[in-house]
């Protein structure tokens, strides 16, 4: 079964300071992974995906994630942190013998530090 | 712009009372999910739906229906609202697999008193 730990509930960072949001998965397959973005009072937005092409994905308002196989690993980063940045951000992995359903982490909230 | 409207932002409901939450994607997506969101657990999923009049159940199906009477509209429905089914309440729907990404609605909060 597939599954997705977000290591983190809550992560404090200063503006202009580098993101880290952490992430690790477990899978049977070769897994989809993405991570979505919920602002307040808002649904989730996609901000990127793996699909085993690059091992390093672009996403949206610079943020980026790594995949990493040997860690099982899918970190979401950025350089700076931006004040419109603070939101809650999911790690999410599709299941591999059913592409169409999805299992999402339990959610880390970013607060950025003024 | 790509859309998935739900059609309360936010419900107060007694219970007991028989609720309709309604979902309709402009997308001509197949697949359609409702979510429940709650804090610490993160979103997790009740029930899904490939096409219409199809359906199947989620992780929590429990104390919830749905109905897929056309292809753009995905209904969740609490046969007998309960206060534990107070939460956040998102809609979504994708094309084909999850490799395109899931659309999501702004969501609805229901209380329930």
């Amino acid at each position: 079964a597939q599954s997705v730990t977000q290591l983190d509930s809550h992560v404090s960072v200063s503006e202009g300071t580098p993101v880290l949001l952490r992430c690790n998965y477990s899978s049977s397959y070769s897994p989809s992974l993405f991570w979505y973005v919920q602002h307040p009072n808002k649904g989730l937005q996609l901000l990127l995906k793996y699909t085993s092409a690059a091992t390093l994905v672009k996403g949206i308002n610079g943020f980026e994630a790594e995949f990493k196989k040997s860690e099982t690993s899918f970190h979401l980063t950025k350089p700076s942190a931006h004040m419109s940045d603070a939101a809650e951000y999911f790690c999410v992995v599709s299941e591999g013998d059913r592409d169409d359903k999805i299992i999402f982490g339990k959610g880390t909230r970013l607060h950025i530090l003024p | 712009d790509v859309k998935v409207t739900q059609s309360s932002r936010y419900l107060v409901k007694r219970t007991g009372e028989k609720v309709f939450l309604e979902c309709v994607q402009d997308m001509d997506h197949e697949n359609m999910f409702w979510y429940r969101q709650d804090p610490g657990l993160g979103l997790r999923l009740i029930y899904f739906s490939y096409d219409v009049k199809m359906k199947e159940k989620g992780d929590i199906p429990e104390g919830y229906s749905v109905s897929r009477e056309k292809k753009e509209r995905f209904s969740l429905i609490l046969e007998s609202a309960s206060t534990n089914q107070t939460s956040m309440y998102l809609c979504a729907s994708c094309r084909g697999t999850a490799f395109y990404g899931y659309t999501f609605g702004s969501g609805t909060r229901l209380t329930v008193v």
